[in-house]
């Protein structure tokens, strides 16, 4: 069982409508991330949250926009996407953001745009 | 930026066989991290080295770091069909939060 939970698995899109991905965590972890993964590709970094403050934002474009509500919940908001913004979408907490700590992946989001 | 080269890029190995795969970085790295990701899964973190000529073992699976700390290895012992999936190290960049390597995927025949 995954300790950081994504919510919905699978979501399935057209390029004008707006949805949002959700993440939840209760270890106590202060960093929380966003990851893009093609098929047969290594995670792809897009934002870093620490202590609830946007610390990393990989130029990824303004039609993905971060929220962090609170220290448990990471959200993902999209709007406009294209088609080749299908991939699967991890959320991943650690205990802070530096000094290599191990990082914690929740299942995912699989995203497929029409 | 700060990269990691990871080989071989695909494995396949009958079971019973032996498995390493290699992370290779031009500069020296302060840790590296280990993670599995089995086909349709997400990441699950196996291991972190931190010092200079590092080794620890879990069960089958023994990982290395390299004495100028940058190179790392995991060698597999007896594959057994339960090592299927992609094995990515990964470093932390000053400043920045995890960067991994592209993988090494690993099939095993039985």
């Amino acid at each position: 069982d995954t300790e950081v939970t994504q919510t919905p698995k699978h979501l399935v899109m057209g390029m004008t409508n707006k949805k949002s991905l959700k993440c939840e965590q209760h270890m106590g972890h202060r960093a929380m991330y966003w990851y893009k993964q093609k098929a047969k590709k290594p995670p792809e970094l897009m934002f870093v949250y620490s202590y609830e403050k946007l610390s990393i934002n990989e130029s990824v474009p303004s039609r993905f926009s971060p929220e962090c509500p609170n220290s448990s919940l990471l959200n993902l908001h999209l709007h406009a996407l294209q088609p080749e913004d299908s991939a699967l979408y991890l959320c991943a907490s650690s205990q802070e953001r530096d000094r290599g700590w191990p990082q914690h992946f929740g299942d995912g989001t699989r995203l497929s745009i029409l | 930026g700060q990269q990691v080269m990871q080989i071989p890029q695909y494995q396949h190995v009958q079971e019973g066989e032996d498995f390493t795969t290699y992370c290779n970085s031009s500069t020296t790295l302060s840790n590296i991290q280990w993670y599995k990701q089995r086909p349709g899964g997400h990441p699950v973190f196996l291991i972190q080295l931190v010092k200079s000529g590092e080794v620890k073992k879990q069960k089958r699976l023994t990982f290395q770091f390299g004495e100028a700390k940058k190179n790392s290895s995991l060698h597999i012992t007896a594959t057994q069909t339960t090592d299927v999936g992609t094995y990515f190290c990964a470093f932390n960049q000053a400043g920045t939060a995890l960067i991994f390597g592209k993988g090494t995927t690993l099939s095993v025949s039985s």
